[in-house]
């Protein structure tokens, strides 16, 4: 099974207005850790925002939110007030702390995301 | 603010021939990933290490991939001989190992091969 989903392959969305990203994870470990990174067309990993499972307030990052939904594995990223610039792919990864995990981190398949102006 | 060094940028080659990438991660970083990523699609892990010590390569084509970290700073990945199916970002990425926070993981920005 997939360890981590993103069933959006692609959105568009009006310049200024908010965008949610879904993602969904498999884990049976009870610590783990949520990212969300962005990849502009340049090629390059941005992180943006971070989740653990034990926190229990939900991450803010500027105008990046994270939507976690601990009972349901999911933690959708939500962009507010989108502008060109987060034009990108955006990738949902989980990193798993057990010990046959070893601490790598697992990526989704992306969410391309293209912000009209 | 510090960064994770990656070369070259782009490499193009031709398949059969043997080809290198470097990494230097951000210093203090004990942990270093390589991933490779295929267009269109997410990153996938191709070695794991702590320190000099490989923790995972389960993903590793050992039949032509090599990877070494050999005084457990920098890194480099090569693949000998490449193959068509090669083509893909090589991402390097490294981490602090201590504490118990995020400890994101920092991405240089990619080494893209294209194999003719």
């Amino acid at each position: 099974a997939q360890k981590i989903t993103q069933t959006q392959p692609g959105m568009f969305v009006q310049e200024k207005e908010a965008v949610t990203l879904d993602c969904t994870y498999d884990t049976s470990d009870q610590s783990y850790g949520l990212f969300w990174y962005k990849q502009p067309s340049s090629g390059e990993m941005i992180f943006l925002i971070y989740q653990g499972s034990y926190d229990e307030q939900n991450a803010t990052e500027g105008r990046y939110s994270l939507n976690f939904q601990k009972a349901r594995k999911s933690a959708n990223l939500v962009i507010s007030a989108s502008q060109l610039g987060d034009s990108a792919m955006y990738f949902c990864a989980m990193r798993e702390r057990g010990e046959a995990a070893g601490n790598k981190l697992t990526f989704g398949g992306g969410t391309r995301v293209l912000v009209k102006p | 603010e510090a960064e994770v060094a990656q070369s070259p940028r782009y490499k193009i080659t031709e398949k059969s021939q043997a080809v290198a990438f470097w990494c230097d991660p951000i210093s203090g970083h004990a942990t270093l990933y390589w991933y490779r990523q295929i267009l269109g699609q997410g990153p996938e892990l191709l070695v794991q290490f702590q320190d000099e010590s490989v923790v995972d390569d389960s993903q590793l084509p050992k039949d032509r991939f090599s990877a070494e970290r050999l005084k457990g700073v920098d890194s480099t990945l090569k693949i000998q001989p490449a193959e068509l199916g090669d083509s893909a970002m090589y991402l390097c990425a490294s981490r602090y190992s201590g504490g118990s926070g995020a400890n994101v993981l920092t991405f240089g920005a990619g080494s893209r091969l294209t194999v003719l």
